[in-house]
């Protein structure tokens, strides 16, 4: 499957811990976009690289949200000191810049901050 | 990036043609036009994408009008497996800080058997 993949799918932790998602994008896109999105809601933009590049950060990321893309293929997404607000699923999107361009989106990681 | 309008839900029977609208009045001269679906627990699925008049893939169309500031996505003859939620999607990445991709709450489209 050449697919977006993201790892883990879920994610069950105790408020104040520190999480780390992965996302493995497709291999021929240079962008790479992380999203939040909480029941009934549409996803909600977080951040986005091209290539290893991180190029915009949306006013949700918080200081306890931190995104890398060290060699401009995989990506990580980290929380610190973890909240039961942070309880969501995480989306992943990768796409090749355009326009027009295409988001393509892995399974999502649900997280639950107990 | 252009702020999307569309239903918040829609009903409909199975083997009807479904048609979901989003208005987009500010949409950019660059702006494509983008529909995703979403199944309970999974990331969204690219459905189709357009910029101008109609675009038809194996599962839907896209009609766009001539002035561009809306949108229509045709489901033709939809089944149980069409029930989802469907977000239009206008423009691409954020310009600057105070702009950000929307979504929005998108159509709940519920097909009946």
């Amino acid at each position: 499957d050449t697919g977006v993949s993201q790892d883990p799918r879920h994610k069950i932790t105790k408020r104040g811990q520190n999480v780390t998602f992965r996302c493995d994008p497709i291999s021929e896109h240079n962008r790479l976009y992380w999203y939040r999105q909480t029941l009934g809601q549409g996803p909600e933009f977080l951040t986005y690289f091209q290539n290893e590049a991180q190029l915009e950060k949306s006013r949700l990321l918080s200081d306890r949200f931190s995104a890398e893309r060290p060699k401009g293929s995989f990506s990580t997404l980290e929380i610190q000191r973890t909240e039961q607000g942070d309880s969501a699923m995480y989306l992943c999107a990768s796409a090749y810049a355009g326009p027009p361009e295409t988001q393509y989106f892995g399974p999502g990681t649900r997280l639950l901050v107990l | 990036l252009a702020k999307t309008t569309q239903p918040i839900s829609m009903d409909s029977y199975e083997g009807q043609e479904v048609n979901i609208t989003c208005s987009h009045n500010n949409i950019a001269t660059n702006d494509y036009i983008t529909w995703y679906q979403q199944f309970p627990s999974q990331g969204p699925r690219f459905i189709i994408q357009g910029y101008k008049t109609k675009v038809t893939n194996e599962v839907a169309s896209l009609f766009i009008p001539a002035d561009r500031k809306s949108s229509t996505l045709s489901l033709p003859r939809v089944s149980l497996s069409d029930t989802a939620v469907y977000y239009c999607l206008v423009g691409g990445i954020p310009m600057n800080r105070d702009d950000k991709i929307i979504f929005g709450k998108g159509t709940r489209l519920h097909i009946l058997p």
